[in-house]
């Protein structure tokens, strides 16, 4: 079992650039979820879909982010002309569908600097 | 909206000693808890999670109980070890929702 993979681990753009982040969730796991990790608001959720199906996105940033599960062994999270605030560490989460105690597992991140 | 609040960004301490990390929440509705703990470098895994009032969960060597009464869901350990520097991050989620994070907080641990 390989875990959730997420690629790039790192990436470094300018300001203004697009950033294209990718997330393999576990083999199995129906619920994929996307979080932003920073040292001021620490581990903030963002979007999450359930068989492929966006759910919620109430903590997406309505400008410039985006989300897609276009089948059920990736997913990507976009961010239109980045910014230097948008630097952070995103975390993609995977979990059985199983209700309330849907254990998520959480991959390395992809850290983004936005120069 | 739901909140959770971690009241220590820094806990410092001795290998042997026992531990306590505060977690309290706010929620409208009956919430799932869960600790965390994230290593440096490394992917947050969960630790402990409890939906059920008054009732112990072990893990690791760490428990909590969830008190609904006041709305807590405190981390302990009786002796920690030096593996057991990390940053902790209480959350609850709402129905297999999207998890709401504390701050963390983060523990370290000397010899």
């Amino acid at each position: 079992n390989a875990g959730v993979i997420q690629t790039p681990r790192h990436k470094v753009t300018g300001k203004g650039q697009e950033a294209t982040l990718w997330c393999e969730p576990i083999s199995g796991h129906s619920a994929v979820f996307w979080y932003r990790q920073t040292i001021v608001q620490g581990l903030e959720f963002l979007t999450y879909f359930r068989n492929q199906a966006p759910i919620d996105d109430s903590g997406m940033p309505k400008e410039r982010f985006s989300a897609q599960m276009p089948n059920q062994s990736h997913s990507t999270l976009k961010i239109q002309s980045t910014q230097p605030q948008d630097s952070a560490v995103y975390l993609c989460a995977s979990s059985f569908w199983g209700g309330n105690y849907a254990e998520q597992f959480f991959g390395p991140g992809t850290r983004l600097t936005v120069l | 909206g739901d909140s959770v609040t971690q009241t220590e960004g820094l806990v410092t301490l001795t290998k042997g000693l026992p531990v306590m990390l505060n977690c309290t929440y706010q929620t409208t509705y009956s919430p799932f808890l869960f600790w965390y703990v994230q290593h440096l470098n490394e992917a947050p895994k969960l630790l402990l999670k409890s939906s059920t009032d008054n009732k112990r969960t072990e893990h690791q060597g760490f428990y909590a109980t969830l008190h609904k009464s006041s709305s807590s869901f405190h981390l302990q350990k009786s002796s920690v070890q030096l593996s057991d520097s990390a940053l902790y991050f209480c959350a609850l989620s709402l129905y297999a929702q999207g998890l709401t994070f504390g701050l963390g907080t983060r523990v370290s641990v000397f010899p």
